[in-house]
């Protein structure tokens, strides 16, 4: 079935320092992908998405390309900010399927230090 | 902006207590989740909906029920509360187009159950 794997954490990065979390998906047909970021105390937000191989989601200096050769998904962001600590949650839907449902990774957790 | 509300932030209950949780999204979407989300363990999907009185179980429908009456609102219903439902519950909506199924999240309610 589908499922997502991604880099367990917690990551710990001082300002200014380069990220990179992996996440590597199995599917069955071709699926949407997507970041999404939850803030302390908050629900999840959208952070990007890519709909096909290829493509790039980016948003907020975040970005992320949608590899099907190597069925990957990694989120980078060349210097982080304190105001990026956030768990981080890769996730696919199947663009087959009318159920609309996505798969989530188990979150990676970002801390920032000043 | 698409929004989704959830009726409460916090609750707590007692062991045995009927629980009903509450979701109400504002943009028409036809598809709306409830997940579970626990340290170590990300979300998991545990009922979802994709039309009016239409129901799927996800991958941890036990001691859970649901309900949608109308379009807009989701509730999740906790029979019988016991503590290893203690978690946070986060609600969710989607639109039936273009195959992407984005999904959008209410703040989640944090609930305890002593």
């Amino acid at each position: 079935g589908d499922s997502v794997t991604q880099m367990e954490g917690p990551v710990t990065l001082s300002e200014e320092a380069f990220l990179t979390i992996n996440c590597t998906y199995t599917a069955t047909g071709y699926p949407s992908l997507f970041w999404y970021v939850q803030y302390p105390g908050e629900g999840l937000q959208l952070l990007l998405k890519a709909t096909k191989a290829d493509d790039k989601g980016s948003n907020k200096g975040f970005e992320a390309t949608y590899r099907k050769e190597t069925t990957s998904f990694h989120l980078e962001k060349g210097s982080v900010q304190v105001s990026d600590s956030a768990v981080y949650f890769c996730a696919l839907s199947d663009r087959g399927s009318t159920l609309g449902r996505l798969y989530f990774g188990r979150g990676t957790q970002l801390t920032v230090w000043p | 902006d698409v929004k989704v509300t959830q009726s409460s932030r916090y609750l707590v209950k007692r062991t045995g207590e009927k629980v009903f949780l509450e979701c109400v999204q504002d943009m028409d979407h036809e598809n709306m989740f409830w997940y579970r989300q626990d340290p170590g363990l990300g979300l998991r999907l545990i009922y979802f909906s994709y039309d009016v009185k239409m129901k799927e179980k996800g991958d941890i429908p036990e001691g859970y029920s649901v309900s949608r009456e109308k379009k807009e609102r989701f509730s999740l219903i906790l029979e019988s509360a016991s503590t290893n439902q203690t978690s946070m519950y986060l609600c969710a909506s989607s639109p039936e187009s273009g195959g992407s199924y984005e999904q959008y999240f209410g703040p989640g309610t944090r609930l305890t159950v002593t």
